[in-house]
């Protein structure tokens, strides 16, 4: 079946440094990849996505690449804020005809002043 | 603001007991998505509805149901709660039945603590 794996957290990290979460995928087909960010209290929210291999996504500073050669879609931010503390999740839809997303577990990220 | 509403926020009850969640959709959205977020389980999909019908169907227990009704707003009945049941239940909404490359949209879920 899909999965997705994301790098074990919490990250943390000080204001301004750079950041990677790493995201890889097993998936049949040309899966849609995303990146949704979930604010304490809050439900998650679109980050970032690419729909095909070497697309690039990006929102807010953080960029994400569709890599079919090495089943991977990093998100990376080259200087994060306090603010980006949240849980970052991984997520692939459409591999196999199924349409219903298939999540990481999520990385909680927590930036220092 | 995603625009999908959640009720409510927090619950708390007992074991054995019933409780139902509400979700309103994004205006216009005809797809609900149910999904349950436990530490130990991560993001798992229980169930989703189009347009009144269900349509897909994850690792929803048979303790658990949903529907949704004619003015698109869905409901997830949990009963026989158990301990394990403790978690926060995020519904999605989307504008149509599904798609590979599309965006879901979160409402800010209910946390349901079961003692």
């Amino acid at each position: 079946g899909n999965s997705v794996t994301q790098m074990e957290g919490p990250v943390t990290l000080s204001e301004e440094a750079f950041l990677t979460i790493n995201c890889t995928y097993t998936a049949t087909g040309y899966p849609s990849l995303f990146w949704y960010v979930q604010y304490p209290g809050e439900g998650l929210q679109l980050l970032l996505k690419a729909t095909k291999a070497d697309d690039k996504g990006s929102n807010k500073g953080f960029e994400a690449t569709y890599r079919k050669e090495t089943t991977s879609f990093h998100l990376e931010k080259g200087s994060v804020q306090v603010s980006d503390s949240a849980v970052y999740f991984c997520a692939l839809t459409g591999a196999g005809g199924s349409y219903i997303p298939t999540f990481g577990r999520g990385t909680s990220l927590i930036v220092h002043p | 603001d995603s625009g999908v509403t959640q009720t409510p926020k927090h619950l708390i009850t007992a074991t054995g007991q019933r409780v139902t969640l509400r979700c309103s959709p994004r205006s216009g959205d005809l797809s609900v998505y149910w999904y349950q977020q436990s530490l130990d389980q991560g993001l798992q999909f229980l169930i989703q509805y189009y347009n009144g019908e269900e349509r897909a169907k994850g690792n929803i227990l048979e303790r658990f149901s949903a529907q949704q009704f004619p003015d698109l707003h869905s409901e997830l009945n949990l009963s026989s709660l158990e301990l394990g049941d403790s978690a926060l239940y995020f519904c999605a909404s989307h504008p149509t039945g599904g798609s590979g490359t599309d965006t879901q949209y979160f409402g800010p879920g209910t946390r349901l603590t079961v003692l």
